[in-house]
């Protein structure tokens, strides 16, 4: 099986902009995490997608969305960029319906805000 | 409030030698605690998890031991090889119907040849 995809792999921003992150997950898996992943903060959960439907979501703002489409493939959105957003943006994939299960990370997008 | 506390940050241990990295949860829904390993450039990818009702999980030179009574558990990896020096991150989450997974700080390990 294909392992979870990222699109793009880098992307530069500047302040104030929106951004778009794909992810494409293991075919048959339902569930889409996102997590935010630096230096100082370490990996954070962004929220979990399942069946097209938000299952749970972390304490970020609410400049950070997300949506799932039926075929699972997730995106996540942020508006307004600040500086702070410069992070590695990671999703992880899982069945999703058998309880907390091994969750299959993607190799993430990098993403730079000047 | 930090749910998982890792330690320590950073480990250099000499090929042949024992890794051992600890980490620490406070909420006891945990029911779910994988390792995982980070090259740079790369996504986690699983090492091994264990769930609550084992004391100890053992994948070739990986072996997890949890101690539910301390709310502990640590990674122990044997014959360490250049190879294993990476990030190791702890993590932990709970029943309930989410995915949501806790992590630790990460400790970056170095295995000097």
């Amino acid at each position: 099986k294909a392992g979870v995809t990222q699109t793009p792999r880098y992307l530069i921003k500047t302040r104030g902009q929106q951004v778009t992150l794909s992810c494409s997950p293991i075919s048959g898996h339902r569930s889409v995490s996102w997590y935010q992943q630096t230096p100082g903060q370490g990996l954070q959960f962004l929220f979990e997608y399942f069946s097209e439907t938000q299952r749970n979501k972390g304490n970020f703002p609410g400049r950070f969305s997300g949506r799932q489409f039926s075929n699972s493939r997730s995106e996540m959105n942020v508006s307004t960029l600040e500086l702070g957003d410069s992070a590695l943006y990671l999703c992880a994939s899982s069945p999703g319906d058998r309880g907390p299960d091994t969750q299959y990370f993607g190799p993430g997008t990098r993403l730079t805000v000047l | 409030q930090q749910q998982v506390k890792q330690s320590p940050q950073s480990l250099i241990v000499q090929k042949g030698g024992i890794s051992i990295i600890n980490c620490a949860y406070e909420n006891t829904a945990f029911d779910y605690f994988p390792w995982y390993q980070q090259f740079p450039g790369k996504g986690p990818a699983l090492l091994i998890a264990i769930r609550p009702d084992v004391s100890e999980k053992k994948e070739g030179r990986f072996t997890i031991s949890f101690n539910k009574s301390a709310k502990q558990f640590s990674l122990h990896i044997m014959d360490s090889q250049p190879g294993d020096s990476a990030t190791y991150f702890c993590a932990a989450s709970k029943a309930g119907g989410s995915e949501k997974l806790v992590f630790g700080k990460g400790t970056k390990l170095t295995v000097n040849p």
